[in-house]
């Protein structure tokens, strides 16, 4: 399977602790995302990077998230002293963004996901 | 900042029937890309369409197809035949051309009945 995967699939935790998440993209793929999504809502978006540089981060990221790509392939979320609110499914997704003009946007695809409970 | 309408929080349909799930979206952008994603219950999200708003052609894709309403900005999903597979959460999403982050509506539960 050469789709993106997501470990672990489920984690439950006691308000307080840190968690770390896993994503691996789709092979190639330059571009890789984090959503969060809640129950009965679409996922919002995150964070993302490009290769392996950051290159932008939603007000929902708190300090208490952080997010690496160390070296373009696969990204870790991290969240500290975790809350309540931090409760939901935590999705990844990549694509493959072609630099060359006119090469638009690509499709991304998710992951299975990850979900959180906070306890 | 976009947004993204599904007003029908949920629909039901039967077997063999065709179902259309509604999308609208708020905009000043001209160029930009319209999806639909599938999340069957506890299973990941898979891209149904895409459509380029630069194409005036309706998307189709086997059972599914589109009616793109650039001026109207609506993008609703028409399946055909449905299949009880079908059943899943149905997620319209918008992304501007240059950017990088997908907007999602809040999802039309649709469930196939046998």
């Amino acid at each position: 399977d050469t789709g993106v995967s997501q470990d672990p699939r489920h984690k439950i935790t006691k308000r307080g602790q840190n968690v770390t998440f896993r994503c691996d993209p789709i092979s190639e793929h330059n571009r890789l995302y984090w959503y969060r999504q809640t129950l009965g809502q679409g996922p919002e978006f995150l964070t993302y990077f490009q290769n392996e540089a950051q290159l932008e981060k939603s007000r929902l990221l708190s300090d208490r998230f952080s997010a690496e790509r160390p070296k373009g392939s696969f990204s870790t979320l991290e969240i500290q002293r975790t809350e309540q609110g931090d409760s939901a499914m935590y999705l990844c997704a990549s694509s493959l963004v072609d630099s060359k003009p006119g090469g638009g946007q690509e499709t991304q695809y998710f992951g299975p996901g990850t979900r959180l409970l906070v306890l | 900042a976009q947004t993204v309408t599904q007003s029908q929080p949920e629909m039901s349909v039967q077997e063999a029937e065709t179902v259309t799930l509604s999308c609208t979206y708020d905009t000043s952008e001209s160029n930009y890309y319209l999806f639909w994603y599938k999340q069957p219950p506890s299973r990941q999200m898979i891209l149904v369409i895409r459509q380029e708003a630069y194409k005036q052609q309706n998307a189709t894709e086997n059972r599914f197809s589109v009616n793109f309403q650039k001026a109207a900005k609506s993008f609703s999903l028409k399946i055909s035949d449905s299949q009880l597979g079908d059943t899943a959460m149905y997620f319209c999403a918008f992304l501007r051309g240059s950017n990088y982050k997908l907007t999602f509506g809040k999802g039309t539960l649709l469930t196939v009945n046998p």
